[in-house]
């Protein structure tokens, strides 16, 4: 059973054209994150919520933005998508209580800019 | 301070052989360290977890070594399978915070 669900598993994108990934959690987790990972590399922090409270990572371009409407949905929003921002986007969640940070990811949006 | 440093970079295991990776860490207000796998093209799963009151914890063939005093930490696979062949990263994250990705070893484990 799938517990973290990211919408669409591929998207193609135009240059500067806006575009928007979706993430949906069965978990009723409290924090959700959103991930850029690149080829062969770490996945990279864009930003989390803590509820409803969102946590910008210092080195996120101002071309990210986040919106998380209630606990099970989080959005992740690029305004004007460059080349560089071709990558694969994973949304994950935990449960902030009791000390425990097990994070959840979901299957990932890979997103391709032409 | 916030940096989870890991090698190697990449590995190659013969079927039936030891695959170690390892992880250092400077924040000593972490308190909690996971092992992520992932196949290409899906997100990263949960692999195995240990936090620092333990210097071990074995999960099958999985097992994690934990070096609090050299704030180091390390993963062993046993056995090793083809069906292994993944990219591993190391995490480290402190309480109700984020988790900080070490820069991934990526396993192929030979027939």
């Amino acid at each position: 059973d799938a517990m973290v669900i990211q919408n669409p598993r591929y998207q193609v994108t135009q240059f500067g054209k806006p575009v928007t990934l979706s993430c949906s959690q069965t978990l009723n987790h409290n924090v959700m994150y959103w991930y850029q990972q690149k080829s062969s590399q770490a996945p990279k922090l864009l930003f989390h919520y803590y509820d409803k409270d969102f946590n910008n990572e210092a080195d996120t371009p101002d071309n990210f933005q986040s919106r998380r409407p209630n606990t099970s949905f989080c959005f992740l929003d690029i305004r004007s998508p460059g080349l560089g921002d071709a990558a694969m986007y994973l949304c994950a969640t935990s449960r902030a209580t009791g000390g425990r940070t097990e994070a959840f990811f979901g299957q990932g949006t890979r997103l391709t800019v032409v | 301070q916030q940096q989870v440093k890991q090698s190697p970079q990449s590995l190659i295991v013969q079927k039936g052989g030891i695959s170690i990776i390892n992880c250092a860490y400077e924040n000593t207000a972490f308190d909690y360290f996971p092992w992520y796998q992932q196949f290409p093209g899906k997100g990263p799963a949960l692999l195995i977890a240990i936090r620092p009151d333990v210097s071990e914890k074995k999960e099958g063939r999985f097992t994690i070594s934990f070096n609090k005093s050299a704030k180091q930490f390390s993963l062993h696979i046993m056995d090793s399978q083809p069906g292994d062949s993944a990219t591993y990263f190391c995490a480290a994250s402190s309480y109700g915070g984020k988790l900080i990705f070490g820069q991934g070893t990526e396993l192929s484990v030979k027939p």
